[in-house]
């Protein structure tokens, strides 16, 4: 079956602590996203990917950092600049001819105390 | 990039007909329409996507003024598992699209 996974689906951290979220897709998209979602809110954007080893901040990529070393792979690393990481993270793909459909993964939810 | 306005919550029972209706004043000529939904703890589902008139899939139905101020996901006799938020979204397609997520339209089915 072709679709997004997220790895793991809850992660706990120290506050102070780097931490990387997985995405890996199986779709052949050249496009990759990652979305932050906190309570009651909509989704907003980090860092995004047309292609390979290339990628652009989003609207709050500041304590984020991400790679796109393979077209199958987007990981994002939440640092500990970020001043609000604990958040439900997605991760999203889609043809680069057709970017108002997203895929999304399942999500993975961090909490950092 | 147009900003959509869509009601913030709703409440329907089970085999009712939903309509959830949004407002994208701005949208520009190369834009489209498009609807997620999103379960809690899930990521979101694309629904449909238009440009114009009316387009119908196996899920949903979207219709759009000739104007194209507005939109509107109509939802066929709706189940518990309808409850969810929609998301009402626009913009152009191909290149970069930067998708704006607002808060969505919370939809509660009732039995």
């Amino acid at each position: 079956d072709g679709g997004i996974t997220q790895s793991p689906k809850y992660l706990f951290r120290k506050e102070g602590q780097n931490v990387t979220l997985s995405c890996e897709q199986n779709l052949n998209h050249d496009a990759m996203y990652w979305y932050r979602q906190d309570p009651g809110q909509g989704l907003r954007l980090i860092y995004y990917s047309q292609i390979v080893n290339d990628f652009q901040k989003g609207d709050i990529a500041e304590g984020y950092s991400v790679s796109r070393e393979k077209k199958e792979s987007f990981p994002l690393t939440v640092t500990s600049a970020q001043k609000n990481p604990t958040a439900f993270y997605l991760c999203a793909s889609s043809d680069d001819r057709v970017t108002y459909e997203q895929y999304f993964g399942p999500g993975t939810r961090l909490t950092v105390t | 990039l147009a900003k959509t306005t869509q009601p913030i919550s709703m409440d329907s029972y089970e085999g009712q007909e939903v309509n959830i209706t949004c407002s994208h004043n701005n949208i520009a000529t190369n834009d489209y329409i498009t609807w997620y939904q999103q379960f809690p703890s899930q990521g979101p589902r694309f629904i449909i996507q238009g440009y114009k008139t009316k387009v119908t899939n196996e899920v949903a139905s979207l219709f759009i003024p000739a104007d194209r101020k507005s939109s509107t996901l109509s939802l066929p006799r709706v189940s518990l598992s309808d409850t969810a938020v929609y998301y009402c979204l626009v913009g152009r397609s191909g290149g970069y699209n930067k998708l704006i997520f607002g808060a969505g339209t919370r939809l509660a089915v009732h039995p």
